[in-house]
């Protein structure tokens, strides 16, 4: 069954700090593997998309991680901002699904001043 | 541009009560897709479209969940027979074509069956 696991559950960090957000999956055959910031009452929003070649990919302060052989990604978010928090999701594609995708169950992060 | 847009943004509805779900994709976008979010779940699938090949509805819970897509554009999400199990949030992403290409989402329409 394809699975995907985020952690942690949630996080609470002070404003300008960094983090650390991590996604294990067990997806096959993998596709590619997405970011997703969702604030409150809102639908998800985009971060990063990374296919199986792409080790790393940055989108302003946040960057993610992605080894295809160990079935892990990680979201790393620099200097956080009071407006970071949210809900982090991790969302992964599988080739053979009508590319349908299989979301973790995210990440809450709240960004304290 | 306009993004995609779902109407109504919340429903109440009686358990029992039929209910729609609406979907306006961006223009151009052949794939479409449907998820549900319960409170404090994760987002589920659906329902999938693409262009105008049979959608998937691997996802779809029950028989009481139907949804089409008329014009390879708007996309009505019906619910019969509602139950209080149903009360979620239900959100809708199109894409240019299926795959990498990005998933943009709606709003989406936070349905409360009471």
């Amino acid at each position: 069954k394809n699975q995907v696991e985020q952690s942690p559950q949630s996080l609470i960090i002070l404003e300008g700090k960094n983090c650390t957000l991590q996604c294990n999956y067990t997806v096959s055959p993998f596709s590619n593997l997405r970011w997703y910031k969702q604030d409150t009452g809102r639908g998800p929003v985009s971060l990063t998309i990374m296919t199986f070649s792409e080790n790393t990919k940055s989108n302003g302060r946040y960057t993610a991680t992605l080894d295809a052989d160990t079935k892990q990604s990680s979201l790393h978010i620099t200097a956080s901002q009071l407006s970071d928090s949210a809900s982090y999701i991790c969302v992964v594609s599988a080739t053979n699904a009508g590319n349908m995708l299989t979301f973790g169950g995210g990440t809450r992060l709240m960004v304290k001043p | 541009g306009a993004g995609v847009s779902q109407s109504p943004s919340n429903k109440v509805t009686e358990k029992g009560k039929d209910v729609e779900l609406r979907c306006d994709p961006i223009s151009g976008h052949t794939a479409l897709y449907w998820y549900r979010q319960s409170l404090g779940q994760g987002l589920e699938f659906l329902i999938y479209f693409q262009g105008n090949s049979a959608p998937d509805k691997s996802g779809l819970p029950s028989d009481r969940f139907s949804a089409e897509r008329t014009g390879g554009s708007v996309s009505t999400l019906t619910i019969q027979r509602t139950q209080q199990e149903d009360s979620a949030v239900y959100l809708c992403a199109s894409s240019y074509t299926p795959g990498v290409y990005e998933q943009y989402f709606g709003p989406g329409t936070r349905l409360t069956v009471t």
